[in-house]
């Protein structure tokens, strides 16, 4: 099984700054099976991200992802109020697991 | 618009079994890959289960592999997670999602979710 460890638990940042949320693998998800989820109180989630660096349908440009192998980032370029919220990677490569999240919150 | 509406959930003692399902719309069901995945009360996201739209290819997740079983009808757009031998840490919200095209895919619509609780 391929664990996803993402780093850090919890970011403190004000609206306006960038964040830069990290994903690894504890070994290598192919050609970039990785996705992004964005999840608030009380709702589903909300795919941002596929194949490491493609936004989903609606997705605003603010949002990018990078990395390969066993490396990803997700950077949110200037944070805005409704950003703030929990974040999850999750690698489709072999079967499906998603990281532990990283909550984003208002510092 | 793609819509899923999960039901089924509910109260139900250890050892006990339960049948999820999702009602699918706004969408061709019968193409695509969909998987359940579920939350416990202020835990992250696990993936539970997967199969595909034809219904033939299915996976688990080792937490759930024998006691749990997905299945399709894809005459009644309609996607069932056969829950049995549950235990206390099965109790969680539990999501379907539709994938994309691709064999790998992400989820990317998800319902709102169905709430299972284990307990005595």
């Amino acid at each position: 099984e391929i664990v996803l460890t993402q780093s850090p638990g919890t970011l403190s940042l004000s609206p306006g700054e960038r964040a830069t949320l990290s994903c690894r693998a504890s070994q290598s998800v192919g050609s970039s099976y990785l996705a992004w989820y964005q999840q608030k109180p009380g709702q589903a989630p909300r795919l941002l991200m596929y194949g490491a660096s493609k936004r989903a349908t609606g997705i605003p440009d603010r949002f990018s992802g990078s990395g390969s192998g066993t490396d990803f980032t997700l950077t949110i370029s200037r944070l805005e109020p409704e950003d703030f919220a929990v974040y999850y990677c999750q690698q489709y490569s072999s079967s499906h697991t998603f990281g532990q999240g990283t909550k984003l919150e208002i510092k | 618009e793609v819509q899923l509406v999960e039901s089924g959930g509910g109260l139900v003692q250890p050892g006990g079994s339960l049948r999820l399902s999702c009602a699918a719309s706004g969408f061709s069901f019968n193409i695509y890959g969909m998987s359940w995945a579920r939350q416990a009360p202020g835990k992250g996201l696990e993936w539970v289960s997967g199969i595909s739209g034809n219904g033939i290819n299915t996976d688990y997740a080792d937490s759930v592999k024998g006691r749990f079983t997905i299945s399709r009808d894809n005459s009644r757009n309609t996607l069932y997670l056969q829950m049995n031998s549950l235990r206390a840490e099965d109790t969680a919200v539990y999501y379907c999602a539709k994938k994309g095209l691709e064999r790998r895919s992400p989820s990317d619509y998800w319902g709102q979710g169905t709430l299972v609780t284990v307990s005595s």
